[in-house]
């Protein structure tokens, strides 16, 4: 089992539309979660932490479940500018010791 | 202010050739990580300097890696003898002391072997 697990994509959606992504992780003692975002053929970028209570930031909303070691992230009114790769990333280990997904290829088209 | 610097931004060498890559962290950044992406797989950590010590190399893949980090400003990741399998993106990031500070990742050295 990956540990750190996404549904690849690509999504393709229109601007406006709402889409939801999601991610799996396996190691039960992890810590911190994070969705980063990637542009092709650049760095990934801190989108947002990911918090336990859940937490939303304009309109980009995550959410964690522990229980089912689940992680969410929401995004509304989707704009042409939010088409990249989203990255789900855990920490379980040493500080930096960043646990990637393989990523989810987002497309929003006019 | 500077971001991540990382150079050469892309670079071919033939198999069992040597390949020296850069990182210059965020100016005032103690914690330096170097990670990889290699085709079709996820990023993946290599290892973590505080300064110039190395904190955490669990994620170096063989000897064949050399990372050092004198005086504790910029890095270096060293690849000797190159192979194919280590073609991919190598990503250097870096952050502030203390936990819970956002990592940085510069833009990567593209490195195809061949």
């Amino acid at each position: 089992r990956k540990e750190v697990e996404q549904d690849p994509g690509p999504f393709n959606v229109p601007e406006g539309a709402t889409v939801a992504f999601n991610c799996t992780y396996s190691n039960s003692a992890s810590q911190s979660f994070f969705w980063y975002r990637q542009d092709c053929r650049k760095e990934p970028k801190l989108l947002m932490s990911v918090y336990s209570s859940g937490n939303e930031d304009g309109r980009f909303t995550a959410q964690l479940n522990r229980a089912s070691q689940y992680i969410s992230l929401l995004i509304r009114d989707s704009k042409l500018s939010d088409s990249a790769t989203y990255l789900c990333v855990v920490n379980w280990g040493s500080q930096g010791n960043l646990i990637f997904g393989k990523g989810t290829k987002l497309s929003v088209k006019p | 202010e500077a971001g991540v610097t990382q150079f050469p931004s892309h670079s071919v060498i033939e198999k069992g050739q040597t390949v020296t890559l850069r990182c210059d962290p965020i100016s005032g950044h103690d914690n330096l990580y170097w990670y990889r992406r290699v085709m079709g797989k996820e990023i993946k950590f290599l290892l973590h300097f505080v300064k110039e010590s190395k904190q955490d190399e669990s994620g170096m893949p063989n000897n064949r890696f050399l990372a050092e980090r004198t005086g504790g400003t910029y890095s270096t990741l060293k690849v000797q003898p190159a192979e194919l399998e280590d073609s991919g993106v190598y990503f250097c990031a870096s952050s502030q002391t203390g936990s819970g500070n956002t990592i940085y990742f510069g833009e990567g050295s593209w490195l195809t072997v061949v």
